[in-house]
């Protein structure tokens, strides 16, 4: 079957870094998303990739490897309004978009 | 760029009737559009998968009956839910992309309260 793994719950503090950690199983691999969801609003879309290695946008990066199946989001200085659901979606053979339960990130002062 | 945009943000309705909730793409033409349903602190659950010009494909355990998908333009699809009731209140979500690689977009969503 396929499988997408992230922590449920983290907490961080204001300013720090956090590393949001996401393997996955599925048949076949076309790109792998990260998303972010404020609570009660819809996912705003944050990085792809598809190729291994990282990709620095701003505070956020995102790294793949492809032959561990691993993926992490890492965010830097954080801040209150990065408190947020942080979503790994992987885009099986199918061109379908396999969600992972999303990773509630909590910010404390 | 990449913006979707869908209404209505909020419905209140009395049970038995049917709602319809449209989503749209702004700025780009979008091949394929998707519609979500999320519960209250529970993950992205997808309903189905709409092409243009196509029936929807729905997931399992998704009434087809029940919640009507027309994708009619590549920059418009509806999703009707039907004779709702209390336990269809949820939030509708739908997202649209233009092609295989590129990354769905989402409306801001429709709060759905069937009294």
């Amino acid at each position: 079957g396929q499988n997408i793994d992230q922590p449920t719950e983290m907490t961080a503090t204001e300013g720090a870094i956090v590393q949001i950690n996401c393997t996955y199983q599925t048949s076949g691999f076309n790109g792998l998303f990260w998303y972010q969801q404020h609570a009660g609003e819809a996912p705003t879309f944050l990085s792809y990739n598809v190729l291994d290695g990282l990709e620095e946008k701003g505070r956020f990066s995102s790294f793949l490897s492809r032959s561990k199946g691993y993926s992490y989001l890492l965010l830097k200085e954080l801040q209150m309004k990065d408190s947020a659901s942080y979503l790994c979606a992987v885009m099986d053979s199918n061109y379908q978009l396999i969600w992972g339960a999303g990773t509630k990130l909590i910010i404390k002062p | 760029g990449a913006v979707v945009s869908q209404h209505p943000s909020w419905v209140i309705c009395k049970s038995g009737t049917s709602v319809k909730i449209e989503c749209r793409s702004l700025d780009f033409q979008a091949t394929t559009m998707f519609w979500y349903r999320q519960f209250p602190k529970q993950s992205l659950m997808l309903m189905a998968t709409s092409n243009e010009g196509s029936k929807a494909t729905y997931e399992q355990g998704v009434e087809k009956d029940k919640f009507l998908i027309n994708h009619a333009s590549l920059t418009l699809s509806t999703l009707t839910v039907t004779s709702a009731h209390p336990e269809d209140s949820s939030f509708y979500i739908c997202s649209a992309k233009s092609w295989e690689y590129q990354p769905q977009h989402f409306g801001d969503g429709t709060r759905l309260s069937i009294l």
